[in-house]
């Protein structure tokens, strides 16, 4: 099993739709959790990160569910600029992975008009 | 503007030859990182710094050598030992190992031919 997961899509919606995706870790020690986004050919860069109680910021909420494991990212009246692939990030906590950073392979996400 | 400049953008090689990948970093981070990336995977780490003169492997460092003689630079040689090194490489850095925010380069892209 992978380290962390998730659906790699594509997610092809309509402006205006609200879509989520959820990433799943494996290690229930992990204390940390963010979301990058990455535009084709690009570097990623920091979207949010991902606090315990879940936070939001504008059109984007990330939840945080220890008890299965996962991460989500709600994005709200999706626009066309939306159109990228996110990364689920997770810091190991434990044994070798203490202080890392492990990548999910990513969402890819399409606004269409 | 502080940032990271990695170059080149674009390299062609041919099989059997060195080639070292520049990275340098303008905002006094004391980590830096290299990573790769392949169609349908995550990041994956091959080497990190957390000081200068010195390095760790990442997970997969075969094929690879880093230095860290300056606080400001991470070149990244990939060796004719590297089985597959057609990838996308990326540099990265931060405050420091345990954070969650990377400040990546644009990327080299290199194909051997």
């Amino acid at each position: 099993r992978k380290e962390v997961e998730q659906d790699p899509g594509p997610f092809n919606v309509p402006e205006g739709a609200t879509v989520a995706f959820n990433c799943t870790y494996s290690n229930s020690a992990s204390q940390s959790f963010f979301w990058y986004r990455q535009d084709c050919r690009k570097e990623p860069k920091l979207l949010m990160s991902v606090y315990s109680s879940g936070n939001e910021d504008g059109r984007f909420t990330a939840q945080l569910n220890r008890a299965s494991q996962y991460i989500s990212l709600l994005i709200r009246d999706s626009k066309l600029s939306d159109s990228a692939t996110y990364l689920c990030v997770v810091i190991g906590d434990g044994s070798s992975n203490t202080g890392k950073l492990i990548f999910g392979q990513g969402t890819t996400l399409q606004v269409k008009p | 503007d502080g940032g990271i400049t990695q170059s080149p953008k674009y390299l062609f090689r041919k099989e059997g030859q060195n080639v070292t990948l520049s990275c340098e970093q303008n905002l006094n981070h004391d980590a830096m990182y290299w990573y790769r990336q392949d169609p349908g995977q995550g990041l994956r780490l091959i080497y990190y710094s957390q000081i200068v003169n010195d390095f760790q492997k990442g997970d997969i460092a075969e094929g690879y050598s880093v230095s860290r003689e300056k606080k400001e630079s991470f070149p990244l040689t990939v060796t004719s030992a590297q089985k597959n090194p057609t990838a996308f490489y990326l540099c990265a850095s931060s405050t420091g190992r345990l954070t969650g925010e990377l400040f990546f380069g644009e990327g080299s892209r290199l194909t051997v031919l």
